[in-house]
């Protein structure tokens, strides 16, 4: 059972946009930046957002992130098919003191 | 160009123990605290142990509290992390991560295999 709470799997048609949630608790995404990790089939993960919003150079505009209380989002627009890949939210976990992830989410392009 | 090259993975008994290292380059290794990650196959993300650039405080999931020790030699640019007391649950592909807030920058990672 993670920590922080995503939805197993969404799914959208080329071009659509698509979010997914990322629900924690006020010792974790309520009072720490979240960041945001794409894992494409047999790859390590990459960093896709940090601090809550902010893309690392070279990763397209497309990928978005924000937070809200104890929640986090990560919007996709524009959606592809090399998008299809599993997305995990992060953050640290004051209470815990430790590094906690989402279950993760799969991204299917229909 | 950050590089991160784990090694050190291999089949190991229940009970038995294992060094992992991760060799660093294209940074200030001394500036950037430094994580463990891990995938049990099939499964998703789980942070294992942090630690600071200057090696001094360093931070542990409860799962491996007491049985793993990260550590890192500054002059060798070298990230470790000593596993013993292994269990079959401890089975995963080890990242190496640059950062502690967030991981920027990712190892292709080492499988670890715990099986008798």
């Amino acid at each position: 059972q993670s920590v922080l709470t995503q939805p197993p799997s969404v799914s959208a048609a080329p071009g659509q946009k698509v979010s997914i949630s990322c629900s924690g608790s006020s010792s974790n995404i309520g009072s720490e930046y979240v960041s945001w990790y794409q894992q494409v089939p047999g790859a390590a993960p990459q960093l896709l957002i940090y601090d809550n919003n902010k893309r690392p150079s070279g990763i397209p505009d497309r990928f978005s992130g924000s937070k809200s209380g104890t929640s986090a989002t990560l919007g996709i627009t524009g959606l592809q098919t090399g998008d299809e890949a599993d997305y995990y939210c992060g953050t640290w976990d004051s209470s815990l003191s430790a590094g906690v992830f989402g279950g993760g989410t799969k991204v299917t392009v229909l | 160009e950050v590089q991160l090259l784990e090694s050190g993975g291999g089949l190991v008994q229940p009970g038995g123990s294992l060094r992992l290292s991760c060799a660093a380059s294209g940074f200030t290794f001394i500036n950037y605290a430094m994580s463990w990650v891990r995938q049990a196959p099939g499964k998703g993300l789980e942070w294992v142990s942090a630690i600071v650039g200057s090696g001094f405080t360093s931070e542990y999931a409860d799962s491996v509290k007491g049985r793993f020790t990260i550590s890192r030699d500054n002059s060798k640019n070298t990230l470790y992390l000593q596993m013993n007391s292994l269990r079959a649950e401890d089975t995963a592909v080890y990242y190496c991560v640059k950062g502690r807030q967030f991981y920027e920058s990712w190892g292709r990672g080492t499988l670890v295999t715990v099986s008798s």
